[in-house]
Formats: structure tokens, sequence, C-alpha cells
């Protein structure tokens, strides 16, 4: 059980165009999903953190215009990279969480998408 | 703020060999403590965790130990096998349930 997805698993893009990753909970209700971002030999940044129906939480530092994200029902959240660049190739990594007490350890991860801008 | 230092890979080990990768970090509160797991293809998976001081996180013969003295989570194993191969990744939460992690090691057994 608690199987989190993400497509595509890999995507390249031209710079200047957008791309939308999905992530969905399988077989359980995320009330909470959140993304990272995480570049070659460094960690897994948190970008920010979605609930469902209500708008997004980004971290310091993470331009919300340019990465869109909507969490419209308890299974799929998605992550729109807008005007993509060179610099915003990364491996992106989504996580669901079952609901808020259960604790940071219920997140369950997504097998990542890797980005590549051209 | 909160950071995770790891041992930076690659690993690689003969199949029963001892593992020992090291975990320490900084937090401006009373953390918890994860390791993660992730297999090729695969997303991460919780492996183990502690939640205070003194407290050992144990699963799958890995082991590692809550030490506040020396704010480190070391993770050990007495015996690898080949399917240990994987990234793992040391990580801290704190009262807020973000998760900070570290650059991850990728771990290699060979038979």
């Amino acid at each position: 059980g608690a199987v989190v997805s993400q497509h595509p698993s890999r995507v390249i893009c031209k710079s200047g165009t957008s791309v939308k990753i999905e992530c969905r909970s399988l077989d359980f209700q995320a009330t909470t999903m959140f993304w990272y971002r995480q570049f070659p030999k460094q960690s897994l940044m948190l970008m920010a953190t979605s609930n469902e129906g209500s708008k997004a939480t980004y971290e310091q530092g993470v331009e919300k215009d340019k990465f869109l994200i909507n969490h419209a029902s308890l299974t799929l959240s998605t992550l729109t990279v807008t005007s993509a660049h060179p610099e915003d190739s990364s491996f992106y990594i989504c996580s669901a969480s079952p609901g808020q007490g259960h604790g940071v350890y219920e997140q369950y991860f997504g097998p990542g998408t890797r980005l590549t801008v051209t | 703020g909160n950071s995770v230092t790891q041992m930076e890979g690659p690993v690689t080990l003969s199949e029963e060999a001892f593992l020992t990768i090291n975990c320490t970090y900084t937090a401006t509160g009373y953390p918890s403590l994860f390791w993660y797991v992730q297999y090729p293809g695969e997303g991460l998976q919780l492996l183990l965790k502690a939640t205070k001081a003194d407290d050992k996180g144990s699963n799958k013969g890995f082991e590692a130990t809550y030490r506040k003295e020396t704010t480190s989570f070391h993770l050990e194993k007495g015996s690898v096998q080949v399917s240990d191969s994987a990234v793992y990744f040391c990580a801290l939460s704190d009262r807020e349930e973000k998760l900070t992690f570290g650059t991850g090691t990728r771990l290699t057994i060979i038979p």
C-alpha cells in the first residue's frame, strides 16, 4: 500500500515552454502533498507544500509564479514549470501524506521526474 | 537553520561486509531523525526513525542510534547483501514537520 506515482518519469522541453508534472496517490487519499527538487549530488530541497483545495505554501526563494502547484483532488497534485529555462533542469520529487496529525514519517514518495530544458 | 551532513559516496562493499554511513545534523530544536532508502527506479522509503535521544531505530537489519551529545545518527548493518544496493538519505524534521535531507549516499554491494 501507500504508492505514489509521478508522470512523466522523464521529460525534455525547449526553453520558454511549460511542462506539467503529475503526482498521484494510488491507494490512499492525500490531504497534503510536498514537492521537492534535487540537484546532482545535493539534498532534496522542499519547494512547496500543498493542501487539497487550498493554495500551496512555498518555501523561501521558490518563485510561486514560475512553479505553479495545483492540488485539486485528494489523489492528484500537479507542478507546472512555466517558461522553463535550462537552470530549471533538475530532478523533481513529490511526496504525499494521508493527513495532518499522522506525523511526518507518513510521507510517501514518488519515484521522481527528470526534467531537462534545452 | 537545520542541516544534515552525511558521508559522501559512492560506497562499494563486498557482500557480508559491515556497513557504516555517517550522518550528523544541526538543528535549532529537538528534531526527529530518519533514514530513507531509494532503490533503483523507486521512490524514497522510510527505513527507520528515532524521535528522542538514545532511541535506536531498526529495520531490515539496519540500525541507527540518536546521539544528542554528538548530534549524530549513523546507519549501520552487520552484514550487507546485494539487495541492499540503493541510495540512503539521512533526514531530520522539526516541529513544523518539514523534512531536511542529507545529500544521499549511494551504496553498491558486490557479490
